[in-house]
């Protein structure tokens, strides 16, 4: 089983819908972390969780919403998006407060198109 | 002026080619530099990993920093298709939250042709 899972792979939607991207990772981290990619642009940063917090909201519109109801698992919910929204979203986890803290360890992502 | 600059490629080289890529940067509080690999329709995997300035080796992969320079390498021994990626380069901020921030570069594709 790979160490961080996300689930759809693939995901269209239409500007009305409402819909929740899933991760899940089994590396006993403290961090889980949402990234937006779009085609030639670096990853952005959105949302960081540690110890189920929320420490980071990186200026994202509020059709946006994480959640994280345990150090396993963070969901990102969405809707009224927009066709710009069509993108790469990863979910990565880290163990933060040692040394290997720094090292993100990524998902496949989810495939997200809004038409 | 974006904090890393990284040129998106592609970069086309045959294989057993040695291949260069770089990324240069503005805010010289970065403290761990990283590259990352990318294979199509995947998330980054950790490829390297350096804090101070010089080398690192790992089998046919060297990174290099140069912090004076803010200038970061990578360096692919005898390139295999199998490296045919896109290779991002990120760096470590420790953000006022306590945590550890990534800022990444946009990514070099790079294939590699039998």
């Amino acid at each position: 089983e790979t160490g961080v899972t996300q689930t759809p792979r693939h995901l269209v939607m239409g500007m009305t819908n409402k819909k929740s991207l899933k991760c899940e990772q089994h590396l006993g981290h403290n961090a889980m972390y949402w990234y937006k990619q779009s085609a030639k642009k670096p990853l952005e940063l959105m949302f960081v969780y540690s110890l189920e917090e929320r420490v980071e909201n990186n200026s994202v519109p509020s059709r946006f919403s994480p959640e994280c109801p345990n150090s396993s698992h963070l969901f990102l919910h969405l809707h009224t998006l927009q066709p710009e929204d069509s993108a790469l979203y990863l979910c990565a986890s880290s163990q933060e407060g040692t040394r290997v803290g720094e090292k993100l360890f990524f998902g496949s992502g989810t495939q997200l198109s809004v038409l | 002026q974006k904090e890393v600059e990284q040129d998106p490629g592609p970069l086309s080289v045959p294989e057993g080619a040695i291949v260069s890529l770089n990324c240069t940067y503005s805010n010289s509080a970065f403290q761990y530099f990283m590259w990352y690999r990318q294979y199509s329709r995947k998330g980054p995997e950790l490829l390297m990993y350096t804090y101070s300035s010089g080398n690192k080796e790992d089998g046919r992969f060297t990174a290099q920093v140069d912090k004076s320079s803010k200038y970061i390498s990578l360096f692919i021994r005898d390139s295999q298709p199998s490296d045919s990626a896109t290779y991002l380069c990120a760096m470590i901020l420790r953000s006022t939250g306590g945590y550890n921030k990534l800022i990444f570069g946009a990514g070099t594709r790079l294939a590699v042709h039998p």
